[in-house]
């Protein structure tokens, strides 16, 4: 199976800071990796496809980039509505696998 | 507008039984992947099983194989998972999502809970 790990598992920032969450496959999933918010409560939502692919809705403060095994989520200027958990997901194969999440709080 | 709405969670003792349903709308069902995810109480998300568009393939992570069937009915537009032999372990809120071409899940339902005690 192929393990994600994320880091961090949380951080604290605030609004209008940049972060960045890394995401590290144990083996290559070539692009098929994806990020997705959850905030309380709720189903996740998907933000980025195929590493780097920005889904349909989802503001340009939010990019992903990285191939193989290191990848990236990035928040550009963070609002207060991103305060959430962030997990990323390799869809390379079977069985799929989650990160443990990153949970982004208030500073 | 594309809808998926679980049904089906319930309280259910240690070796109990429960079937879920997904009930799909606003797109082609039988052109996609299927997939359940679960998520225990606070904890994160844990893929559970997915299902090919025509039901030819279907795969399961290893801690429900022979336990739980995941099905669908592309007639109804449902998606349904047979949950047997449920342990404390399984509780959760259940999801279904779809699939999309890149193989992300582009829709999920609103989730389903299912707690499983003696």
């Amino acid at each position: 199976d192929i393990q994600m790990t994320q880091s961090p598992s949380s951080l604290s920032a605030s609004v209008g800071d940049r972060v960045t969450i890394t995401c590290r496959a144990s083996q290559s999933v070539s692009s098929y990796l994806n990020w997705y918010q959850q905030k309380p409560g709720r189903a996740p939502k998907l933000l980025i496809y195929a590493a780097s692919n920005l889904q349909s809705g989802v503001p340009s403060r939010f990019s992903g980039s990285g191939s193989g095994t290191d990848f990236t989520l990035t928040i550009s200027s963070l609002q207060p509505e991103d305060f959430a958990t962030y997990y990323c997901q390799q869809s390379n194969s079977v069985p799929v696998t989650f990160g443990q999440g990153t949970k982004v709080e208030i500073k | 507008e594309v809808q998926l709405v679980e049904s089906g969670g319930a309280l259910v003792q240690p070796g109990g039984s429960l079937r879920l349903s997904c009930a799909a709308s606003g797109f082609t069902f039988s052109s996609h992947w299927m997939i359940w995810v679960r998520q225990a109480p606070g904890k994160g998300l844990e893929w559970v099983a997915n299902i090919k568009q025509d039901g030819s393939e279907k795969y399961y992570v290893d801690s429900v194989k022979g336990r739980f069937t995941i099905s669908r009915d592309n007639a109804k537009n449902s998606l349904y998972l047979q949950m047997n032999s449920l342990r404390v372990e399984d509780t959760a809120v259940y999801y279904c999502a779809r699939v999309e071409s890149r193989r992300a899940l582009d829709y999920w339902g609103q989730g389903t809970l299912v707690t499983v005690s003696p």
